[in-house]
Formats: C-alpha cells, sequence, structure tokens
C-alpha cells in the first residue's frame, strides 16, 4: 500500500483479555518496527523484524507479549493478559534495510484497558 | 543502553519567533534523524542528517549534526502555528543493527 496501516486504530479491552494488533507495512519494506508511545512520551522500542525474524526483541516488556511477521509482509503484535500499564498508543514503521533510510510510521493503535 | 536527550521538553512561543531545540547524548551515533509527531497520527520524518559537521536546511528549518557525531539541533525561523507538534530526533548507533533510539520529544506549541 501507500503507507503502513495499523488496525483497529483504537481498541478498548477488560484488564485481562488478550489483544492483537496488525501492522501492514510498505510493500517492498523488509525491516518493521514496533514502538510503544506513552501520553507525550516518547517512543519505547519494542521489537524488530528483518523479513520474518525478529533479530532484536529486547524491547518485548514482559512474556505476556509477542509478534510474529509472515511472507516478509503483515505483522501482528499480541499482548496477553492485558494489564493496565499496557494502555498506550502503539506504532509500527516500516523501512528499507539499512541506513540512513528513515521509517515510516503507521497512525497507531490506541489501547485502553480498563 | 544508548540515550538521547532532547531539551526543551515544552516550549510555548508566538508566531514569528525563531527557537532551537536540542539533542544530545554521550554516545556516537552513524547518523541522526529529526521527525515531527502531530495528535493521532505517526511520527514523520524531517530530515536525516550522516556527516559530522553537516548542516541541512529545509525552508525554515535548520538542522545541524555535531562535529563528533555525539549531539544535533534544530533551529526553526520564523515559526507557525502549524509548526506546532511533538519533535523527536532518533540517532542510529554505529555498533549494532538497524534500530533506531528516539529521544524523549519536544512539545512545540506556536500560538497564534
Amino acid at each position: 500500500g501507500a503507507g503502513v496501516s495499523q488496525s483497529p486504530s483504537n481498541k478498548v479491552t477488560e484488564k485481562g483479555k488478550d489483544v492483537e494488533l496488525r501492522c501492514d507495512p510498505i510493500s517492498g519494506h523488509t525491516a518493521l518496527y514496533w514502538y510503544r508511545q506513552s501520553l507525550g512520551q516518547g517512543l519505547e522500542f519494542l521489537i524488530y523484524f528483518q523479513g520474518n525474524s525478529a533479530p532484536d526483541k529486547s524491547g518485548l516488556p514482559s512474556d505476556r507479549f509477542s509478534a510474529e511477521r509472515t511472507g516478509g509482509s503483515v505483522s501482528t503484535l499480541t499482548i496477553q493478559r492485558t494489564q493496565q500499564e499496557d494502555s498506550a498508543v502503539y506504532l509500527c514503521a516500516s523501512s528499507l534495510a539499512g541506513f540512513p533510510y528513515g521509517y515510516t510510521f503507521g497512525s497507531g493503535t490506541r489501547l485502553t484497558v480498563v | 543502553t544508548q540515550l538521547l536527550e532532547q531539551s526543551p521538553q515544552f516550549l510555548s512561543i508566538q508566531e514569528g519567533e525563531n527557537l532551537t531545540v536540542y539533542c544530545n547524548s554521550s554516545s556516537v551515533f552513524s547518523s541522526l534523524q529529526w521527525y515531527r509527531q502531530e495528535p493521532g497520527e505517526g511520527p514523520v520524518l524531517l530530515v536525516t542528517v550522516v556527516t559530522g559537521g553537516e548542516v541541512k536546511k529545509l525552508k525554515r528549518l535548520t538542522f545541524q549534526f555535531g562535529d563528533a557525531r555525539k549531539d544535533s539541533s534544530l533551529h526553526i525561523t520564523a515559526a507557525q502555528t502549524g509548526d506546532t507538534g511533538l519533535y523527536l530526533c532518533a540517532g542510529a548507533p554505529e555498533t549494532s543493527g538497524s534500530r533506531l533510539t528516539f529521544g524523549e520529544g519536544t512539545q512545540l506549541t506556536v500560538n497564534p
């Protein structure tokens, strides 16, 4: 597609439920990144994919968080047994491999755990 | 862990004023990028600087990469209300893979 697409744009879930967030990157972008952003704050790195592999998953905050990428394209971030502290905007970005290519971000998924 | 510190954290100015935002680190970066983010949207890339001492101009915005590639600045001349947003710097480390490290951001508000 023309840009990075994320769905849903908003998600309200009850504490303890599982959620899946989807990211559809720009066609041809081999690198895909997930970040988390709390209100008005900077970006917290979660995980990075190169193709279908995740060479850097050091930012996942706990084992409740997991992500996969299939076909070198769509990625899904799954949060199990959601907690209130998981509430944030989850941003996905894609880029061509290597530097100095910049990231193209989606508009994010705003997750609210009640 | 490589950290990028941005200052100021918040900046509120009148239309027509000039401003400078700073991005500092104790680490060396192979390149540094600046993004602007508006409410409800993802960050949008403004510029990439790769050479120590490099200066890039984008209309009223001037970006500078420090000689030692540890810091950067963004200067806006004659700010406009449309410049309002969260400005983020992001550095690419020299020694590891292609993951960017982002600063905490500078929230700029330009008042009419």
